[in-house]
């Protein structure tokens, strides 16, 4: 397996505009992780789905900020409008449940810059 | 979930075993400890990860104190490539209606050095 696959990997944009970001799981797993990282805040987890249900979307900052999972293969984050503040890595990652409490398997990140 | 206390950085010869503590000491009954590290640049990576006896897979050993309030992650031969910044987490067990999440501290810098 490919592992996690986010796109793009690098996104450079104009304050304002909208901003989406896109991951792909890794087959068969059914947990699905958006985290955002600074370096004034660290790792933050903004939002998870379970079986393309968001659980808890506690972590998201603003309205301004939107998640989706159409199917088990794919997932969405959305910025509208960006804002400079907004400027950070987001890692997607995924989890299976099946068996143990394994771990979950992170992407390569999106690091996005509002200018 | 419980809140854990690493160090902020360590250093370690290349060859030597590398021992990186954790303190979670609210550590409650069904509550996992894992590990986490994250290259520069790169995605956070999955370790290993343990609930009350020691654990060993390719990547490295883990060591929970009886009490379960401090664990040790150990890389037995610490190479240049494992310098990252090394996340201890504790998560409470699966639940089918809340999921799982991973709340990460601000880790161990470890820096391994020729």
């Amino acid at each position: 397996d490919a592992g996690v696959i986010q796109s793009p990997r690098h996104e450079v944009t104009e304050m304002g505009q909208e901003v989406t970001l896109r991951c792909k799981p890794i087959s068969g797993h059914d947990y699905l992780f958006w985290y955002r990282q600074t370096m004034m805040r660290g790792l933050e987890l903004l939002i998870y789905f379970n079986n393309n249900v968001p659980i808890d979307d506690s972590g998201m900052p603003e309205d301004r900020f939107s998640a989706k999972m159409p199917n088990a293969s794919f997932s969405t984050l959305k910025i509208q409008p960006s804002e400079p503040r907004d400027s950070a890595v987001y890692f997607c990652a995924s989890r299976q449940t099946r068996g143990t409490m394994n771990g979950a398997f992170f992407g390569q990140g999106t690091r996005l810059t509002v200018v | 979930d419980a809140k854990t206390t690493q160090p902020p950085s360590m250093d370690c010869a290349e060859g030597r075993a590398a021992n990186l503590p954790c303190n979670h000491s609210t550590i409650s009954g069904n509550e996992y400890v894992y590990w986490y590290r994250q290259i520069h640049s790169q995605g956070p990576q999955y370790i290993i990860h343990g609930l009350k006896n020691n654990e060993t897979n390719e990547m490295a050993s883990l060591i929970i104190t009886e009490d379960r309030k401090s664990s040790t992650l150990i890389l037995p031969h610490a190479t240049l490539r494992d310098t990252a910044v090394y996340y201890c987490i504790v998560r409470v067990a699966y639940k089918e209606t809340s999921g799982s999440r991973l709340t990460f501290g601000e880790g161990t810098q470890l820096t391994v050095n020729p």
